[in-house]
């Protein structure tokens, strides 16, 4: 088993570029999040959904967009990249009930310049 | 508003001693306490976690106290070794998984 798979694992855009960070999950988990880590905040989600077509925000949302059409899969995209989005960003995946695992991917480390 | 609060944020531990990071929670509804360990350039892996029913929990060399009434609980490793070297996030969440971290403790264990 793969488990969570992010990609790309390093990106560098421009202030206004747009793009997408993939994530894929094959262990069928229902829950699946994105988070950002930055240094001395710890991880913060983004945004979070619980099942294919529905989605919800976490603590910092403003600037991603997220849409799940499969169970596999979790796109984060930035629309318009500001400096202030430069982290590493995290996509993890879990069972729907609480107090379960939370498999994380290896992270894409964007720098936007 | 941090829900998770962690300390200290680094921490140096000589081989063979022990090492504790302390982490204080808010929300009296969390009811699933993990820590997860991270080494550079990876994702955050599960290292071991409780509910708030137990007040401790052992698992090799790492255990988790839990104080229920102080809204607190910590990881303690012990006999640390160079390869426990790494970042440590405690973190916390209710119902399915929306896990708050705290800040994260950089632990350097000596040789």
């Amino acid at each position: 088993n793969a488990g969570v798979t992010q990609t790309p694992k390093f990106q560098v855009l421009k202030t206004g570029q747009s793009m997408t960070l993939q994530c894929a999950q094959d262990m069928n988990h229902e829950y699946m999040s994105w988070y950002r880590q930055d240094p001395g905040m710890g991880l913060r989600l983004i945004h979070y959904s619980v099942g294919a077509g529905i989605t919800d925000q976490g603590e910092v949302p403003n600037g991603y967009n997220v849409s799940r059409s499969t169970t596999e899969d979790f796109p984060l995209r930035l629309l318009s990249a500001a400096p202030s989005q430069t982290s590493v960003y995290f996509c993890a995946s879990s069972y729907l009930r609480g107090g379960t695992e939370a498999f994380f991917g290896q992270g894409t480390r964007l720098t936007v310049v | 508003q941090q829900q998770v609060k962690q300390s200290p944020q680094s921490l140096i531990v000589q081989k063979g001693g022990i090492s504790i990071i302390n982490c204080a929670y808010e929300n009296t509804a969390f009811d699933y306490f993990p820590w997860y360990q991270q080494f550079p350039g990876k994702g955050p892996a599960l290292l071991i976690a409780i509910r708030p029913d137990v007040s401790e929990k052992k698992e090799g060399r790492f255990t988790i106290s839990f104080n229920k009434s102080a809204k607190q609980f910590s990881l303690h490793i012990m006999d640390s070794q160079p390869g426990d070297s790494a970042t440590y996030f405690c973190a916390a969440s209710w119902g399915a998984q929306k896990l708050v971290f705290g800040q994260g403790t950089r632990l350097t264990i000596n040789p």
